[in-house]
């Protein structure tokens, strides 16, 4: 495989529910990170890893929370979500952190909120 | 702080006419720029990027763009449109401060009239 892989594709979870997104990249990269794509909104930066430590926050609710135990995987545990957070969830990596560096991006998780 | 406006959320073309895609942007230091097309239902690909090799930047799929720095400006262009072209575009700005943030635009949908 090559790239940067999400699963599910598609989730769809009640308000109570406890859900988890997986992201693995096999480009050997060392920074990964989680972003909100929502209709008509820019997207959104949630979580940073380098070297598989937290760099970046970016004020997201406690609802989300992110692991990530080594480079190549990143996970996204949901619990009791809401239905704005109803989105498509993108994962990306990259080789280093810092500019310049182009972000490789899977596929997403469309995550709809009943 | 960086930022980044793309003008226009939709722009509509013939098939075999020119695409002019606009992308302006705010920062304090000399950037990095990056154009990403996203297909339905897939995530976000790295089109082209800017890292002051040169102003002017091929990318994949006949796409160029050029670094203006007088206009803080950084427009995608391509000579003649096909139908797979149809897309949403972003742009994107980095900057070599150390931070590892792309600050994303807000889109431009493409659409090719048959």
């Amino acid at each position: 495989e090559t790239g940067v892989t999400q699963t599910p594709r598609h989730l769809v979870m009640g308000m109570t529910n406890k859900k988890s997104l997986k992201c693995e990249q096999h480009l050997g990269h060392n920074a990964m990170y989680w972003y909100k794509q929502s209709a008509k909104k820019p997207l959104e930066l949630m979580f940073v890893y380098n070297f598989k430590e937290q760099t970046e926050n970016n004020s997201v609710p406690s609802r989300f929370s992110p692991e990530c135990p080594n480079s190549s995987h990143l996970f996204l545990h949901l619990h009791t979500l809401q239905p704005e957070d109803s989105a498509l969830y993108l994962c990306a990596s990259s080789q280093l952190t810092g500019g310049g560096q182009p972000q490789h991006f899977g596929d997403g998780t469309r995550l709809s909120i009943l | 702080a960086q930022s980044v406006t793309q003008l226009g959320s939709h722009v509509s073309v013939s098939e075999g006419a020119l695409v002019l895609l606009r992308c302006n942007y705010s920062s304090s230091v000399p950037p990095y720029l990056f154009w990403y097309v996203q297909y339905p239902n897939q995530g976000l690909q790295l089109l082209l990027k800017y890292t002051s090799a040169a102003t002017l930047v091929k990318g994949i799929n006949g796409f160029e763009a050029e670094f203006k720095k007088s206009e803080t400006s950084f427009h995608l262009t391509k000579p003649s449109a096909h139908m797979s072209d149809a897309a949403e575009y972003f742009c994107a700005v980095s900057d070599d401060g150390g931070s590892y943030k792309l600050i994303f635009g807000s889109g431009t949908r493409l659409l090719v009239r048959p």
